[in-house]
């Protein structure tokens, strides 16, 4: 049983068009992220959703667009896609500020390819 | 100059040998310190979770913090091939965001 799942597992694109990521958590998690790992491994946070609300913003072109419709979902759309999009996000959730937050559960990554 | 410094690696050792993974840290209000273990094409998990300064141990592993040298490490010992990973540390200040250093590759050679 899949705690934090995303789909889809590998995304190979054209420069210049949309897609979409889809995440679910069942581990009853309050809070959502959405990190972006670069070649070198290196993990940044993008955006994080508290019970449906957006708390952390980073600084990321407004291209991406994460969206919350409940606590177990959250997703990332993004328009107009470039070659320097190309890396591995990663869905992670957590209990919640003030609730062991740091203790991130991870999916399993979906490696996007813009070409 | 990064908040959080992790040598990359990577680091290649044989089965049975003590690994020593270290990380460095600039901002001083770092209390929380976690080493998360990442399998080829999987996310991280986490593996040790630490509360400002000491020592934690479980199993074959342990994790120490020392806060005035703002440096922290993750010992394995009797190192396995499955411990074969990239090893990411990572940090908070209460109430922030997590820091996530870049990562070491470790390979233990049977």
């Amino acid at each position: 049983d899949t705690a934090v799942s995303q789909t889809p597992k590998y995304l190979v694109t054209q420069m210049g068009n949309d897609k979409s990521i889809k995440c679910e958590q069942n581990l009853g998690h309050d809070t959502m992220y959405w990190y972006k790992q670069d070649s070198k491994k290196f993990l940044k946070i993008m955006f994080s959703y508290n019970n449906k609300e957006l708390i952390i913003n980073e600084t990321v072109p407004n291209r991406f667009s994460p969206k919350s419709p409940d606590k177990a979902h959250l997703n990332l759309h993004i328009n107009s896609l470039e070659l320097g999009d190309s890396a591995v996000y990663f869905c992670a959730s957590s209990q919640g500020w003030g609730k062991d937050y740091e203790k991130l559960f991870f999916g399993s990554g979906t490696q996007l390819s813009v070409l | 100059q990064k908040e959080v410094e992790q040598d990359p690696g990577p680091l290649s050792v044989p089965e049975g040998a003590i690994v020593s993974l270290n990380c460095t840290y600039s901002n001083s209000a770092f209390q929380y310190f976690m080493w998360y273990r990442q399998y080829s094409r999987k996310g991280p998990e986490l593996l040790m979770y630490t509360y400002s300064s000491g020592n934690k141990e479980d199993g074959r592993f342990t994790a120490q913090v020392d806060k005035s040298s703002k440096y922290i490490s993750l010992f394995i010992r009797d190192s396995q091939p499955s411990d074969s990973a990239t090893y990411l540390c990572a940090m908070s200040a209460s109430g922030s965001r997590l820091t996530f250093g870049e990562g070491t590759q470790l390979t233990v050679n049977p």
